[in-house]
C-alpha cells in the first residue's frame, strides 16, 4: 500500500460548484497535512496547512483531517475557472528533517 | 518579494556531461530541499539541508549531489547525467527545519538528458 493515495482525476466541474478533493494515507505518524495548488508550468504553492485532526477554513477553501480514518479532504466552494489546476496533498511526520510525502495530484478543471 | 529562484528553467544536455542547477532563496530559511516530479510518480525528495554544511539524502538521491556553503544557496549537481534523470526539478525552502510544513517552491527546472 502506498503511503499517500490520491485520485488523479481529471475532475471537471461547472463554475460555482462545490469541489471535494481527497487523499488517504497509511502512516499513522503523519501529523502535518498540507494542500498545494500547482498551475501548469509552475511550482506548487501552499494553499492550506493543518496540524493533526480538525478543520481549517480560508476563504472559499476548507481543509479537513480525519486521523482516525487516515483521510484528508479539501473543499472548494463557489469554484472559479481560476481554480483550474492540479491539487497536491502532502503530509509529514514531526521528526526533524522528515520529508514531505506527496500524493500524485488531482487535476481539476472548472468551466465557465 | 519572497521567492525561491532556480536556474536554468529549461536545460537539454547529453549523457555524461556534468551540470549544475542553482537554487537561491531570499527568506533566510534554514531548510532547503530538492524534489523531482515525474508523471505517475508525483514529487519525490532528492536531498535536503537543515542548515549550512548540513545535508542528507531524501528518497531518490542516486546520481545527484548537493552542497550548502551559504544559507541562501543550495545547488543540485548531476556529475554524469543519464536519460532516467530527465524530469522536472523543484527546489523548496522552509523557515522551520523540524518540519517542512510551509515550503516555498521555485518555478522548476525542466531537464532533458539525451
Amino acid at each position: 500500500q502506498k503511503e499517500v493515495e490520491q485520485d488523479p482525476g481529471p475532475l471537471s466541474v461547472p463554475e460555482g460548484a462545490i469541489v471535494s478533493l481527497n487523499c488517504t494515507y497509511s502512516n499513522s505518524a503523519f501529523q502535518y497535512f498540507m494542500w498545494y495548488r500547482q498551475y501548469s508550468r509552475k511550482g506548487p504553492e501552499l494553499l492550506m496547512y493543518t496540524y493533526s485532526s480538525g478543520n481549517k477554513e480560508d476563504g472559499r477553501f476548507t481543509a479537513q483531517v480525519d486521523k482516525s480514518s487516515k483521510y484528508i479532504s479539501l473543499f472548494i466552494r463557489d469554484s472559479q475557472p481560476s481554480d483550474s489546476a492540479t491539487y497536491l496533498c502532502a503530509m509529514s511526520a514531526p521528526q526533524a528533517g522528515t520529508a514531505l510525502i506527496f500524493g500524485k495530484g488531482t487535476t481539476l478543471s472548472v468551466s465557465s | 518579494e519572497a521567492q525561491v529562484t532556480q536556474n536554468p528553467r529549461y536545460l537539454i544536455t547529453v549523457t555524461g556531461k556534468k551540470l549544475t542547477v542553482t537554487c537561491s532563496q531570499n527568506m533566510n530559511h534554514e531548510y532547503m530541499s530538492w524534489y523531482r516530479q515525474d508523471p505517475g510518480l508525483g514529487l519525490r525528495q532528492i536531498y535536503y539541508s537543515m542548515n549550512v554544511e548540513v545535508t542528507d539524502k531524501g528518497d531518490v538521491p542516486e546520481g545527484y549531489k548537493v552542497s550548502r556553503k551559504e544559507k541562501r544557496n543550495f545547488p543540485l549537481i548531476l556529475e554524469s547525467p543519464s536519460p532516467n534523470q530527465t524530469s522536472l526539478y523543484f527546489c523548496a525552502s522552509s523557515f522551520l527545519p523540524i518540519r517542512n510544513t510551509e515550503a516555498f517552491f521555485g518555478q522548476g527546472t525542466r531537464l532533458t538528458v539525451v
